[in-house]
């Protein structure tokens, strides 16, 4: 099946660790992103990346960290310099482009701080 | 940064009862595009407006773009359990990055 895979699906985080979150997708789509989502809330942006080896930070990337050395594969390292960490996140990918594509979600992981 | 408001934050209707988000930027918008997230669940996506005051329809759902391409709205029909979720808005600016800013939400609850 064509899809973006996300995992771990839930994963607990002791303070003052990094943890790293996997995100594959096999649609060939050159954008990549990261969302966060707090339990109630919209989505804000973290990374995007618009082609391999190129991102750029979101509205709240400090804390974070990416890598984008293949096209199918965009991970997220949470550092322990995320204050806050505990939420909801959402992997996705489009084709990109300048007309705006469909923006393909994976299943998210949770992430808590314990 | 770019925002892109929704309102309302939540809504309670009855079975049956219709129901309207609205989402507003304080930029022209490229164009827009509408998701929903069940409960539990990640976004899918329900369509994209490009067009200065466009108008699409997909069974009891009516999505509309203002003229000025400044604000856009979900409009569902008689509204049934299995709408319940939470329906936002992407906007693609045009500022050259591409990249989609979503709105805050509107979750719906429906009542039988």
């Amino acid at each position: 099946d064509g899809g973006i895979t996300q995992s771990p699906k839930y994963l607990f985080r002791k303070e003052g660790q990094n943890v790293t979150l996997s995100c594959e997708q096999n649609l060939n789509h050159d954008a990549m992103y990261w969302y966060r989502q707090d339990p109630g809330q919209g989505l804000r942006l973290i990374y995007y990346s618009q082609i391999v080896n190129d991102f750029q930070k979101g509205d709240i990337a400090e804390g974070y960290s990416v890598s984008r050395e293949k096209k199918e594969s965009f991970p997220l390292t949470v550092t322990s310099a995320q204050k806050n960490p505990t939420a909801f996140y959402l992997c996705a990918s489009s084709w990109g482009g300048k007309t705006g594509n469909t923006i393909y979600f994976g299943e998210g992981s949770w992430l808590t701080v314990v | 940064g770019q925002q892109v408001m929704q309102i309302p934050q939540y809504q309670h209707v009855q079975e049956g009862e219709d129901f309207t988000t609205y989402c507003n930027s304080s930029t022209t918008l490229s164009n827009i595009q509408w998701y929903k997230q069940r409960p539990g669940g990640h976004p899918v996506f329900l369509i994209q407006l490009v067009k200065s005051g466009e108008v699409k329809k997909q069974k009891r759902l009516t999505f509309q773009f203002g003229e000025a391409k400044k604000n856009s709205s979900l409009h569902i029909t008689a509204t049934q359990t299995t709408d319940v979720g939470t329906y936002f808005c992407a906007a693609i600016t045009t500022s050259g990055t591409y990249k989609y800013i979503f709105g805050t939400g509107t979750r719906l609850k429906v009542l039988a």
